[in-house]
């Protein structure tokens, strides 16, 4: 049974830096990885995908890297800002399980001023 | 607007009480999902469907039913709520399905509590 642990559970960091949020699963063999936002309240917003068959997928600020083999996804924010501060979390699906995916528990982010 | 709309947002109510909350996309999505959210276990999936007419379960299926006569709609109904379902709702949508590589679009959520 595939499994998604995101580590750390919460990151508070001033306004600026650059931060990294990782995911790892246990089953490599997934279809595709996604990261989503989800702000208080509200439901979740799609970040990024990165197809089986990609490295990396960029979005402004954001960049997803996969590495299928070691199970690793990392998501990587630039110059994180106080608008950033909500929680993410990623989600993959499996080759073959076709419409099921698991989540991980997701990684709650404060980005102070 | 594309969006996903959950109806209704928040619903306090008693055991054994039957219930449904509604879910209607405006995007033509074939592919749409319920999941439930819950402290220290983190969203799981409870139900998708893959095209009208066509369901199947998730990995909690307990307890929940759930039809697509339409495309569009996709409601979640609880037979006979219990203590244990109440928590945060969440029903999504993809454009093709997960083989397509499409991102799921999500409602804000649904509060149940069961009392």
């Amino acid at each position: 049974k595939q499994e998604v642990t995101q580590i750390p559970a919460a990151l508070s960091v001033p306004e600026g830096e650059n931060l990294v949020l990782n995911c790892s699963f246990t089953d490599s063999a997934i279809y595709n990885l996604q990261w989503f936002r989800q702000d208080p309240g509200k439901g979740l917003t799609s970040l990024l995908l990165i197809q089986s068959s990609q490295r990396e997928q960029t979005s402004g600020r954001l960049n997803a890297s996969l590495d299928k083999s070691s199970g690793r996804s990392t998501l990587y924010i630039a110059a994180s800002q106080p608008g950033d501060s909500a929680t993410y979390l990623c989600a993959v699906s499996l080759q073959g399980g076709a419409g099921k995916s698991t989540f991980g528990d997701g990684t709650t982010l404060t980005v102070k001023p | 607007e594309a969006q996903v709309t959950q109806n209704p947002r928040y619903l306090i109510t008693v055991t054994g009480k039957k219930l449904t909350v509604t879910c209607s996309q405006n995007m033509n999505h074939e592919y749409m999902s319920w999941y439930r959210q819950d402290p220290g276990l983190g969203l799981r999936q409870i139900y998708y469907s893959m095209n009208v007419e066509v369901t199947d379960k998730g990995d909690v299926p307990e307890g929940y039913k759930v039809s697509r006569k339409e495309k569009r709609n996709f409601p979640l109904i609880l037979e006979s709520p219990s203590p244990n379902q109440t928590s945060l709702y969440f029903c999504a949508s993809t454009k093709t399905g997960f083989l397509s590589n499409q991102p799921q679009h999500f409602g804000d959520g649904t509060r149940l509590s069961i009392l």
